[in-house]
């Protein structure tokens, strides 16, 4: 069974512009979430979609946003560019609720 | 409070040696422990997933759940250097709804 993708690998944006993330879960699995990975913070939670419906929500502001198509496949989008959005952003999977989560590669974002 | 703290190290243990992961936890809900490893440039990997208390064994790496005391422990025995990597505690909370994760611990095996 093919893991969690997600596209790009890599990117290179300028403040101010916008960015959009995709993420194709793992085949079955409904929830999606997530997280931004930073070395000073760790990983922290953004959100989490479960059949099309954003189920939880961390503490980010408005610029992040996210949607789940009907595929289960998520993007994840962050408007107005700030420096401090430089990260790896990871998107995870997981069968249910209560299951462990399988992450892909990440997106390596860089803001300049 | 973070809802679970993680002492980030890094921690450097000679090959062989037995090495001991910690993390604490905040809120008594929580059910579902995980740990997770990372190598570098990758997505975390999940290692071993256990549900309230007790202890899970799987090759070389046990996890451990003290609820009483909210303490949960991964040991790797025999490590290896291929072990060299962040490992990141998870727990979930009772009704399913975020996975919190600690900060990570690097751990480097020398050869």
């Amino acid at each position: 069974k093919a893991g969690v993708t997600q596209t790009p690998r890599y990117l290179i944006k300028t403040r101010g512009q916008q960015v959009t993330l995709s993420c194709s879960p793992i085949s079955g699995h409904r929830s999606v979430s997530w997280y931004q990975q930073t070395p000073g913070q760790g990983l922290q939670f953004l959100f989490e979609y479960f059949s099309e419906t954003q189920r939880n929500k961390g503490n980010f502001p408005g610029r992040f946003s996210g949607r789940q198509f009907s595929n289960s496949r998520s993007e994840m989008n962050v408007s107005t560019l700030e420096l401090g959005d430089s990260a790896l952003y990871l998107c995870a999977s997981s069968l249910d609720s209560a299951g462990g989560q399988f992450f892909g590669p990440g997106t390596r974002l860089t803001v300049l | 409070q973070k809802e679970v703290e993680q002492d980030p190290g890094p921690l450097s243990v000679p090959e062989g040696a037995i090495v001991s992961l910690n993390c604490t936890y905040s809120n008594s809900a929580f059910q579902y422990f995980m740990w997770y490893r990372q190598y570098s440039r990758k997505g975390p990997e999940l290692l071993m997933y256990t549900y309230s208390s007790g202890n899970k064994e799987d090759g070389r790496f046990t996890a451990q759940v003290d609820k009483s005391s909210k303490y949960i422990s991964l040991f790797i025995r025999d490590s290896q250097p291929s072990d060299s990597a962040t490992y990141l505690c998870a727990t979930l909370d009772g009704a399913g709804n975020q996975f919190y994760f600690g900060t990570g611990t690097s751990l480097t095996v020398i050869p």
